[in-house]
Parts: structure tokens; C-alpha cells; sequence
């Protein structure tokens, strides 16, 4: 069982509002990566990083920052909320080169 | 950079009957190559993972996929699905270093197994 939690679960809030999507994992992972998955499609890397105070965009535009400050934590903020943001978020994480990420729950954002 | 295509984005069939799900990518060196799945209102799962040696690799609950380098295909099959395999199956690669070591995923089939 992996150990990757993303907080809140499900989150309405309204438009304007500043969000952060919490996202923590206990297995020591270098790598992380938050991906955009609308209902039946498919996901979107939209960002990654490969350690502390590393961050790089994916291949899809979001107007969402992330840090990374230390190496279990991978928060995704917007600044200001708008309906387009409304998806679900997902993130995950993994270790070393070339090997499987491990996935959070995610978190079902509606901006109304 | 890569892609990954999954030709049917739903499929359905009864107990018993035999799957398979297509997935194609497009990047012409060393892939690391995956099956993800996710059952209703859970998180993904690994299903099973082609890293080298042999192209046939065998997952957990009866799934298997194929690796053919040269159709640049990694389809995943299972002989006799069960409706417990309802689900959305994704395929996903990893270009290794070149690419930016991102796990990149296709568009996801939805599988409907009937009782």
C-alpha cells in the first residue's frame, strides 16, 4: 500500500478564492508530480519535481504553482480559483529513475 | 516528445470473456512502459510494468501485456475478465532521461464487465 495522502479529498469553493491542494508521501520519494485529469479523460502532467527546491511545468499549461520545500511535501496553489480549474487533481510520487509512481486519492475541485 | 495513444476509450463485454486493450507510443528509444488501473472511486494502481528482458510480463489478477518493439505496442490482455475488473485502465511510458524522466499517460479505456 502506498503511502500518499492528498487533502482535501473534495473541495466546492467559489471563484477569486486562493486554494492549495496539500499532497504528502512517507516513502522518502525524490520525484513528484501533480497531474490534471478531467472526467473520462486523460491525465495531464502539469507539474513535477525531482527533489527540494525543484520544480518543473509538465506538458500541460496551469495556471497552478507548486514548491517544494521538503521532501515529503507537494502542495499545488491557485492563486485565484476560476470554473476552468474545476478537475480533478492528482498527485503521486516516485523514487529513482525509470520506476512506477505511486498515486494519491486525489482531490475533486468544483470553482463555481 | 512522447505520446501514448489507447485506441478504445470504452469497452464492454460479459463475464468470462477475454480483453484487450490497445496501447501505442510514440518515442523511438528505451521505454519504460506501464499499466495503471482504477477501480470506481479509488486511486490508481499499478497493474504491471516492462522495464527489459522479457516482452511478456505478468501483473496482478491475471493481467498480462505484451511488449513488440517493433509495432512500438504494449497491449494488455486477460483471459477471462470478472465484473470485480470494471475499471479505467491506463497506459503510461517513461522515456528515461531524454525525456525528462516523465511518466507520461494515454487517454484511459473504461471497461464495463457485465454480470
Amino acid at each position: 500500500e502506498a503511502d500518499i495522502y492528498q487533502t482535501p479529498r473534495y473541495l466546492v469553493i467559489g471563484t477569486g478564492k486562493k486554494i492549495t491542494l496539500e499532497c504528502s508521501q512517507t516513502m522518502g520519494h525524490d520525484k513528484m508530480y501533480w497531474y490534471q485529469q478531467d472526467p473520462g479523460m486523460e491525465l495531464h502532467l502539469i507539474h513535477y519535481s525531482y527533489g527540494v527546491n525543484s520544480t518543473e511545468k509538465g506538458d500541460l499549461s496551469s495556471e497552478s504553482t507548486v514548491s517544494r520545500i521538503r521532501t515529503e511535501h507537494f502542495p499545488l496553489t491557485l492563486e485565484s480559483a476560476r470554473p476552468s480549474h474545476t478537475s480533478q487533481y492528482l498527485c503521486a510520487s516516485s523514487v529513482g529513475a525509470n520506476t512506477e509512481a505511486f498515486f494519491g486519492q486525489g482531490t475533486r475541485l468544483t470553482v463555481v | 516528445a512522447q505520446s501514448v495513444s489507447q485506441h478504445n476509450h470504452h469497452v464492454i463485454l460479459s463475464e468470462a470473456a477475454s480483453l484487450e486493450l490497445g496501447c501505442n507510443y510514440s518515442y523511438g528509444g528505451t521505454v519504460n512502459l506501464f499499466w495503471y488501473v482504477q477501480y470506481p472511486g479509488q486511486h490508481l494502481q499499478l497493474l504491471l510494468k516492462y522495464f527489459s528482458g522479457d516482452p511478456l510480463v505478468k501483473g496482478i489478477k491475471g493481467f498480462e501485456a505484451e511488449f513488440i518493439k517493433s509495432k512500438f505496442s504494449f497491449n494488455l490482455r486477460k483471459p477471462s475478465v470478472q465484473w470485480s475488473d470494471t475499471a479505467e485502465y491506463f497506459c503510461a511510458v517513461n522515456a528515461g532521461k531524454a525525456a525528462g524522466n516523465k511518466l507520461t499517460f494515454g487517454g484511459g479505456t473504461r471497461v464495463l464487465v457485465k454480470p
